[in-house]
């Protein structure tokens, strides 16, 4: 079945980048994404990428897939304290399909 | 991105009683509604997923006779834990899908349910 594999944590200081880890097993997957989860908060949805993009950057968000290594990255620019959280990246195999979540990065930002 | 409104954030009740979730898409048409729950320092499993005026596919191991989903409209969709128990205890959170090919899925804010 399908696995999707991530680092349990991550200390950054302020105003450094941050880089977050996520790997895959299933070659199905189409969409790729990434969610940001506040303690006590639902998702929510930073990026997503679809499986024949190699890169997609959105203002501090940049997002990286290798495709061949089923490895997917988010780089997040200029950290800020509002950035710590649990970072959860996800897979599907399409559109409108359940999504398959790894275990989630937490990320700490230090003054 | 889309407005998904979840009520109640929070609920506390005895065991043996049934809880209600609601699940509202405030500014599209969810065709299909994902339900997923999170245990505590977990990730997000799938229990079910539902079309609107469909019944529910339920995922391996979730009981459908104890999580009742309803999905009679296109704006709400609601998640019945019914005799609920402490093990139920967790975080219910909704995933609505307006049937578009974009790939953007959007998630309540969530349900604490926690059975005593």
């Amino acid at each position: 079945g399908e696995d999707v594999e991530q680092s349990l944590f991550l200390s950054v200081r302020e105003g450094d980048s941050s880089v977050i880890n996520c790997t895959y097993t299933d070659s199905s997957s189409t969409y790729l994404y990434w969610y940001k989860q506040e303690p006590g908060a639902g998702l929510q949805l930073l990026t997503y990428i679809f499986s024949n993009m190699d890169m997609k950057q959105d203002q501090r968000l940049t997002v990286l897939l290798n495709k061949k290594d089923k490895h997917l990255s988010l780089r997040i620019a200029d950290t800020q304290t509002g950035d710590s959280a649990i970072y959860f990246c996800a897979e599907s195999i399409a559109a409108g399909n359940k999504l398959t979540f790894g275990g989630g990065t937490r990320v700490l930002v230090k003054p | 991105g889309a407005v998904v409104s979840q009520h109640p954030s929070w609920v506390i009740c005895k065991s043996g009683t049934s809880v209600k979730i609601e699940c509202r898409s405030l500014d599209f048409q969810a065709t299909t509604m994902f339900w997923y729950r999170q245990f505590p320092k977990q990730s997000l499993m799938l229990m079910a997923t539902s079309n609107e005026g469909s019944k529910a596919t339920y995922e391996q191991g979730v009981e459908k006779d104890k999580f009742l989903i309803n999905h009679a409209s296109l704006t709400l969709s609601t998640l019945t834990v019914t005799s609920a128990h402490p093990e139920d205890s967790s975080f219910y959170i909704c995933s609505p899908w307006n049937g578009e090919n974009t790939g953007e899925l959007f998630f309540g804010e969530g349900s604490r349910l926690t059975v005593l």
